[in-house]
């Protein structure tokens, strides 16, 4: 069964940049019909899709936050990463992972890694 | 884009049936088949419950059923358990460069 885990610093300062990594395991990375993404909620919040990246390395993101993310997937790790440039308190958040599939970037998203807290703060 | 609708909570006793909804517009719930479902229970990872408005994924009980009228979609539970207890959050395709939203969560309370 695959298991996704994110993993990454829980406090970053204002105007660095967030990175994490997700781990998977239990399956393969490579498999053409998945894409692999990010969600995130902030504290009290719903939910927003940050974006994904398929097996080709073609990249899907969220126009409002398209000017500062990068997800990149290392075949050989078997894992996928997030980058978050210039953050502020307004990206604090519980990051989740997902494998996602169908058309547009992946329309959903199973399975979910149980998320990490990434609070931005001086 | 704006976040899709849903009531911030719902209830019921056990062996009872509850609907939550998820109100978009014609331009992400109304407009693509792509509504999903997804159950929370804080602390643990989320789970896919339903996809592209009616699929169940393998595993989830067929208590739990999704539909489509216009520009609202609606998750119905049936048959409630104590471990239906949890957050649901609904999500679209939205267009506008592979935009996906989500709902802002409904508190399920099994009474």
């Amino acid at each position: 069964q695959l298991q996704l885990q994110e993993s990454g610093p829980g406090l970053v300062k204002p105007s660095e940049t967030l990175s994490l990594t997700c781990s998977v395991s239990g399956g393969s990375i490579t498999i053409s019909r998945y894409l692999w993404g990010w969600i995130r909620q902030p504290p009290g919040k719903g939910l927003q899709w940050i974006g994904s990246i398929s097996h080709s390395g073609s990249t899907y993101y969220n126009p409002s936050l398209k000017s500062r993310i990068t997800i990149s997937v290392d075949k050989s790790k078997i894992q996928f990463s997030l980058n978050l440039s210039s953050v502020t308190a307004a990206d604090t958040a519980v990051y989740f992972c997902v494998r996602s599939y169908g058309d547009y970037g992946g329309v959903w998203f199973d399975p979910w890694g149980q998320g990490t807290l990434v609070t931005v703060s001086a | 884009q704006s976040a899709l609708t849903q009531p911030p909570s719902a209830s019921g006793s056990p062996g009872q049936s509850v609907t939550i909804s998820c109100t978009g517009t014609s331009s992400d719930v109304g407009g693509y088949n792509y509504v999903s479902w997804y159950q929370h229970h804080p602390g643990k990872a989320p789970k896919l419950m339903i996809y592209e408005v009616s699929k169940r994924p393998s595993g989830v009980p067929d208590r739990f059923s999704g539909s489509k009228s216009g520009n609202t979609a609606s998750l119905t539970v049936s048959g409630l358990q104590a471990e239906d207890e949890a957050d649901y959050y609904c999500s679209s395709y939205a267009g506008n460069n592979n935009l996906k939203i989500f709902g802002g969560g409904t508190k399920l309370t099994v009474l």
